[in-house]
């Protein structure tokens, strides 16, 4: 079956740091992969997605690649900034329609 | 980028009470549209898919009697919490896709605290 992994949070990072959020993925066919924000007592936002192998999705600052061969889809930023945190879901979709996410991570950056 | 909203944002509301919660797609046509709820500093638990016109798909161990949804148009889908308990207290969040796009675009949250 289909499912998400992700690394255990809180994570807490001082303002600059580089960020990395590891998510594996376990899917039956050619999943989308996507990461998606929540901000405090907010919905879920779109951050950035890969629809296929070996794809990189970006946005502020953010990358993720798709890595088919280790079933990942890691997220990285090379300087956080208080305004990131946040909680990341990773998620995916193979048919745009069954949306699987992970338990999310929490992001804490400190000046 | 697609933006959906939610109404209300916070209710409060008595036991015994029915509360509706309305999603709406602003600025596309949603086909489909999700209704997820979501457990302090849990993930999103899918509750049930909803396509216009038709009857809402729920998830094993969701009460459709309990939670009622109706997508009455291309923009629009409610989710009726009907006698709502404590334990119906959330956070509820519905997403949408357009026709033939595979993001799904999500509101804001509705929290939800039944005293």
């Amino acid at each position: 079956g289909n499912s998400v992994t992700q690394m255990e949070g809180p994570v807490t990072l001082s303002e600059e740091a580089f960020l990395t959020i590891n998510c594996t993925y376990t899917a039956t066919g050619y999943p989308s992969l996507f990461w998606y924000v929540q901000y405090p007592g907010e919905g879920l936002q779109l951050l950035l997605k890969a629809t296929k192998a070996d794809d990189k999705g970006s946005n502020k600052g953010f990358e993720a690649t798709y890595r088919k061969e280790t079933t990942s889809f890691h997220l990285e930023k090379g300087s956080v900034q208080v305004s990131d945190s946040a909680v990341y879901f990773c998620a995916l979709s193979e048919t745009g329609n069954q949306f699987y996410f992970g338990t999310g991570t929490s992001l804490t950056v400190i000046p | 980028g697609a933006v959906v909203s939610q109404h209300p944002s916070w209710v409060i509301c008595k036991s015994g009470t029915s509360v509706k919660i309305e999603c709406r797609s602003l600025d596309f046509q949603a086909t489909t549209m999700f209704w997820y709820r979501q457990f302090p500093k849990q993930s999103l638990m899918l509750m049930a898919t909803s396509n216009e016109g038709s009857k809402a798909t729920y998830e094993q161990g969701v009460e459709k009697d309990k939670f009622l949804i109706n997508h009455a148009s291309l923009t629009l889908s409610t989710l009726t919490v009907t006698s709502a308990h404590p334990e119906d207290s959330s956070f509820y969040i519905c997403s949408a896709i357009n026709s033939g796009g595979e993001t799904q675009y999500f509101g804001p949250g509705t929290r939800l605290l039944v005293l």
